[in-house]
């Protein structure tokens, strides 16, 4: 069965650092999202991206965020300068189109580390 | 806003014991439910789903049925095993639009003992 993969599953970074999380959706889908997971809370939303724009984005989505789709395989998340509350395992997903009710499919994500 | 609301963990079973795990929700108009289960050290598997009021999403002996009247969508197994330990997340989405972003509860720990 397709996957979604990340890279890579473990980060450590030095605050204030850029940092780029990598993602390749299952080949066929068109709607992509990263969501994120701070260690003991709940699974939040952070953005949404569709037609090669972002589609809807969180208030955690700051001028600090940014997503790209550079190659039509790769979905990418970008921290400009990292924080030490952006610690946290971050989860891309994807979905398909067809039927209205296509679930999204996640990686296994990519813990973020920031020191 | 929406929200999903989920009961607290670890729950702690004895393998062959019932699962309940309670999952309620707030919502405007229909959005569709989900439970997800992340196992040890992997990402977000979709477990179940349901799209509207009264369907019952099952897989792998879990079920959980959409309750509009009382908005819940308990997860329950009749006879859990060692190898169901894992994380389980109740969430909400509205399909239709070019986001349906997921909407999730705080996930809820089983730990299941042989």
């Amino acid at each position: 069965e397709p996957e979604v993969t990340q890279t890579p599953s473990h980060q450590v970074t030095q605050m204030g650092q850029e940092v780029i999380l990598r993602c390749v959706p299952i080949s066929n889908h068109l709607y992509f999202y990263w969501y994120r997971q701070i260690l003991g809370q709940k699974v939040e939303f952070l953005v949404s991206f569709y037609n090669n724009e972002i589609s809807e984005k969180s208030e955690i989505f700051d001028d600090q965020f940014s997503v790209e789709r550079p190659d039509g395989s790769n979905f990418t998340l970008k921290i400009r300068s990292t924080k030490l509350e952006d610690s946290a395992m971050y989860f891309c997903a994807s979905r398909g189109t067809g039927t209205s009710n296509q679930p999204q499919h996640f990686g296994d994500g990519t813990r973020l580390s920031i020191l | 806003g929406n929200s999903v609301t989920q009961m607290e963990g670890p729950v702690t079973l004895s393998e062959e014991a019932f699962l309940t795990i309670n999952c309620t929700y707030t919502a405007t108009g229909y959005p569709s439910l989900f439970w997800y289960v992340q196992y040890p050290g992997e990402g977000l598997q979709l477990l179940l789903k349901a799209t509207k009021a009264d369907d019952k999403g099952s897989n792998k002996g879990f079920e959980a049925t959409y309750r509009k009247e009382t908005t819940s969508f308990h997860l329950e197994k009749g006879s859990v095993q060692v190898s169901d330990s894992a994380v389980y997340f109740c969430a909400l989405s509205y399909y239709g639009g070019a986001t349906n972003k997921l909407i999730f509860g705080t996930g809820t720990l089983l730990a299941v003992q042989p």
